[in-house]
C-alpha cells in the first residue's frame, strides 16, 4: 500500500520552515525520508524505527506516530540547497522492501 | 567506484525488442532493489533480493519483466517484447542488510526510452 504524502509541492522562501507528511493506511514498522534533486538519484535522509522516536539531521528532523501510522518531515530555516522532491517510504514488517509515496516538492526561493 | 553502478545510463530500443539493464551493488550489500520511476512520480517498486534469490517480485507489472541476481551480487533486469509504457528511468538501490533498518543507496539509473 503506498504511503500518501502531503502537500505535494512547497514553495518557501530561504529561512522559513515547512512541514511534510506521510500517512499510512496499514501498521508500519519504519519509515525512510529520501531526497531527490532533479536529474540525480534520490538520497537518504533518515529512518525512524516504530516507538514514536524522532530524529534528527541538521535542520531536517522528524517524527514517527506509529499509532497513528503517519510521519512528519520538519525543515527549519530552509537554505536553497534543501529544494528538491521529498519521498517517505514504508515498510510493513521487519523484512520486505520499501514502498515510496508519489513525494512533495520543495522549491526554496532566495 | 565506491556506489551503486547502473549500464547503460541511457537506452533507446524500438517496440517490441529485449532490453536488459545492469546493476553493480556496493560491494557486500546483502539486499537490492530495483525501481521504476516515471517522471513527476516516486520510485515504484519492482524487485527486491536478499542475496542471490527474490525476496519479493510482487512489484514486476507482468512476466515481460524478471530480474536475477546469480552470484548475490550483480544483477540482470531484462524486459521483452518492450512496450511504449516501460518508458521510464529504472532506479537501482542496494542496502548492507535491507529490511526495515536499512538505508538505501540508489544508482543513478537507466533512461530506457521505448520509440
Amino acid at each position: 500500500q503506498q504511503p500518501v504524502q502531503s502537500p505535494q509541492a512547497v514553495i518557501l522562501r530561504e529561512g522559513e520552515d515547512a512541514v511534510i507528511n506521510c500517512s499510512s493506511s496499514k501498521a508500519l514498522y519504519s519509515v525512510h525520508w529520501y531526497r531527490q534533486k532533479h536529474g540525480e538519484a534520490p538520497v537518504f535522509l533518515m529512518i525512524l524505527l516504530k516507538g514514536g522516536e524522532q530524529k534528527g539531521h541538521e535542520k531536517i528532523s522528524a517524527s514517527f506516530n506509529e499509532k497513528k501510522q503517519q510521519s512528519s518531515l520538519y525543515l527549519t530555516a530552509s537554505q536553497l540547497s534543501y529544494s528538491g522532491t521529498y519521498f517517505c517510504g514504508t515498510i510493513g514488517g521487519s523484512q520486505g522492501n520499501l514502498i515510496f509515496g508519489k513525494g512533495t516538492k520543495l522549491s526554496v526561493k532566495p | 567506484g565506491a556506489g551503486v553502478s547502473q549500464t547503460p545510463s541511457n537506452k533507446v530500443t524500438e517496440k517490441g525488442k529485449y532490453v536488459e539493464l545492469r546493476c553493480d551493488p556496493i560491494s557486500g550489500h546483502t539486499a537490492l532493489y530495483w525501481y521504476r520511476q516515471s517522471l513527476g512520480q516516486g520510485p515504484e517498486f519492482l524487485i527486491y533480493f536478499q542475496g542471490t534469490g527474490a525476496a519479493d517480485d510482487s512489484g514486476l507489472p507482468n512476466d515481460r519483466f524478471f530480474a536475477v541476481r546469480p552470484e548475490g551480487s550483480v544483477s540482470t533486469l531484462k524486459i521483452q517484447r518492450t512496450e511504449r509504457g516501460d518508458s521510464a528511468v529504472y532506479l537501482c538501490a542496494s542496502s548492507l542488510f535491507g529490511g526495515a533498518t536499512g538505508e538505501l543507496f540508489f544508482g543513478e539509473g537507466s533512461r530506457l526510452t521505448v520509440l
